[in-house]
């Protein structure tokens, strides 16, 4: 079946850090692919999507782009802020079936 | 647009209580579903629907039970609260699966004692 795999972390960060949390899957067919973020004591949250190959999926300043050829779509930030800190969920999505979601990997940023 | 509602957002039960949350939408999606989500984990689904007068098993069942008889309402019901149930459950939405995304409710933070 389908499945997705997260860096699980805890990661911490300084502000202004680099941050990249790998996330790979396998699939079948033509998923679309999702990063939601969980902010302390709140639901998830969408935070970007991409639906086909090389779809570049970005907001807030946080980018992933989704690449068929190594089942991946990683999340970057090239600056974090403290307000980043948030637990961060990749997911993978068909039509007609249910999301398959990543364990979520914790991230918090030290002023 | 409120999106997807989930009440009550807090609640303290008994052992033995009995309770149902209320998760309610106005996006008019078709797929609904429950997950709970325990300290320092991921989320599990406890059960879904695919459209008015569906249910479905997910991947943790067992001591809950649910009901949609209207398609924006899907009602998330424990018989006898158990302390294993103290949990934060999530409602969400979505279209027709995944492929659209999924909308969240903010949660149920529900303790058993």
């Amino acid at each position: 079946g389908d499945s997705v795999t997260q860096m699980e972390g805890p990661v911490t960060l300084s502000e202004e850090a680099f941050l990249t949390i790998n996330c790979t899957y396998t699939a079948t067919g033509y998923p679309s692919l999702f990063w939601y973020v969980q902010y302390p004591g709140e639901g998830l949250q969408l935070l970007l999507k991409a639906t086909k190959a090389d779809d570049k999926g970005s907001n807030k300043g946080f980018e992933a782009t989704y690449r068929k050829e190594t089942t991946s779509f990683h999340l970057e930030k090239g600056s974090v802020q403290v307000s980043d800190s948030a637990v961060y969920f990749c997911a993978l999505g068909n039509y007609g079936q249910n999301f398959v979601f990543g364990p979520g990997t914790r991230l918090s940023v030290l002023p | 647009n409120a999106g997807v509602t989930q009440t009550p957002k807090f609640r303290v039960l008994k052992t033995g209580q009995s309770m149902t949350l209320l998760c309610a939408q106005d996006m008019n999606h078709e797929y609904m579903y429950w997950y709970r989500q325990d300290p320092g984990m991921g989320l599990r689904l406890i059960h879904y629907s695919v459209g008015e007068g569906t249910t479905a098993k997910g991947e943790v069942p067992d001591g809950y039970n649910v009901s949609r008889l209207k398609k924006q309402n899907f009602l998330l019901g424990l018989e006898s609260a158990a302390p294993s149930q103290t949990s934060v459950y999530f409602c969400a939405s979505s279209y027709f699966g995944g492929a659209y995304g999924y909308t969240f409710g903010s949660g149920t933070r529900l303790t058993v004692v």
